[in-house]
C-alpha cells in the first residue's frame, strides 16, 4: 500500500515558469518530509525538507508547501531552468529515525524546456 | 571515494539464479541503507546496517533476500533463486549515524538495475 503518493508521472514547463510538484499522504503521524532529485545514471539526492510544525520552507527557489489537513504537500520552483529537469521523489516519514520509517513516492519526472 | 560506489551497473539473469549487488559507500558514513524501487513503485526500504549492531532487516521481501556489511564497509545484497518480481532498481545509501535530520543527509549510489528473465 502506497502511503505516499506522486499522481504525476510527468510534468513539462516552459524555462522561466514556474513548477508544481505535488505529493499526497495518507499516514497522519508522518511527521517530516523530504523532496529528492535524481538525475539518470545518478542517485537521488537531497533538496529540502519540511517539519510538520511548519507550512512553508523555502531555499532559493525552492519552496515547500505542507497542508496537513489535506495531507497534502508541493514543491515549487520558480524560476524553473533547463537544469532542473529531473525525477522528483517526495518521501515522509514519523519519527524521523528509523531508516525503515522513510517513505517515499513514485517520482514525478520534470522537463524544462528552453 | 567521493561517493556511494554500486556494482554491477546493470545485471541480467534468468529466473531461478542467484545474484550479489556491491555497495561500498562513503569513507567515514557507518550507516548503510538497501532500497529498492520496481518499476512504477516507490523506494522500498529493504535493510539497514549501523556499526556493529544487529541490522535492521524488516524490509527484506523474503528469506531469500539476504545482506551482509563488512564492519564499516562494502555491503553485498544476495537474492537466491531470482524471480521476475526481483526486476528493479536496487539503491545503495550510507550517511553518518542516525540522528535528528537524518534522512536528509543520505547519500545514494547511481543503483543496480536487475533484470530477471
Amino acid at each position: 500500500d502506497q502511503q505516499v503518493k506522486q499522481n504525476s508521472p510527468s510534468l513539462s514547463v516552459q524555462e522561466g515558469r514556474i513548477s508544481i510538484l505535488n505529493c499526497d499522504y495518507t499516514n497522519s503521524m508522518f511527521d517530516y518530509f523530504l523532496w529528492y532529485k535524481k538525475y539518470p545514471a545518478e542517485g537521488p539526492t537531497f533538496l529540502i525538507s519540511i517539519s510538520s510544525i511548519k507550512d512553508k520552507n523555502e531555499d532559493g527557489r525552492f519552496t515547500v508547501f505542507l497542508n496537513k489537513s489535506a495531507k497534502h504537500l508541493s514543491l515549487h520552483i520558480v524560476p524553473s531552468q533547463p537544469g532542473d529537469s529531473a525525477v522528483y521523489f517526495c518521501a515522509a516519514s514519523h519519527g524521523r529515525t528509523g531508516a525503515n520509517n522513510l517513505f517515499f513516492g513514485t517520482g514525478t519526472r520534470l522537463t524544462v524546456i528552453p | 571515494g567521493a561517493g556511494v560506489s554500486q556494482s554491477p551497473s546493470n545485471k541480467v539473469t534468468e529466473k531461478g539464479k542467484d545474484v550479489e549487488l556491491r555497495c561500498d559507500p562513503i569513507s567515514g558514513h557507518t550507516a548503510l541503507y538497501w532500497y529498492r524501487q520496481r518499476l512504477g513503485q516507490g523506494l522500498e526500504f529493504l535493510i539497514y546496517f549501523q556499526g556493529n549492531s544487529a541490522p535492521d532487516k524488516s524490509g527484506l521481501p523474503s528469506d531469500r533476500f539476504s545482506a551482509e556489511r563488512t564492519g564499516e564497509s562494502v555491503s553485498t545484497l544476495t537474492i537466491q533463486r531470482t524471480q521476475q518480481e526481483d526486476s528493479a532498481v536496487y539503491l545503495c545509501a550510507s550517511s553518518f549515524p542516525l540522528a535528528g535530520d537524518w534522512a536528509n543527509v543520505l547519500t545514494f549510489g547511481a543503483g543496480s538495475r536487475l533484470t530477471v528473465l
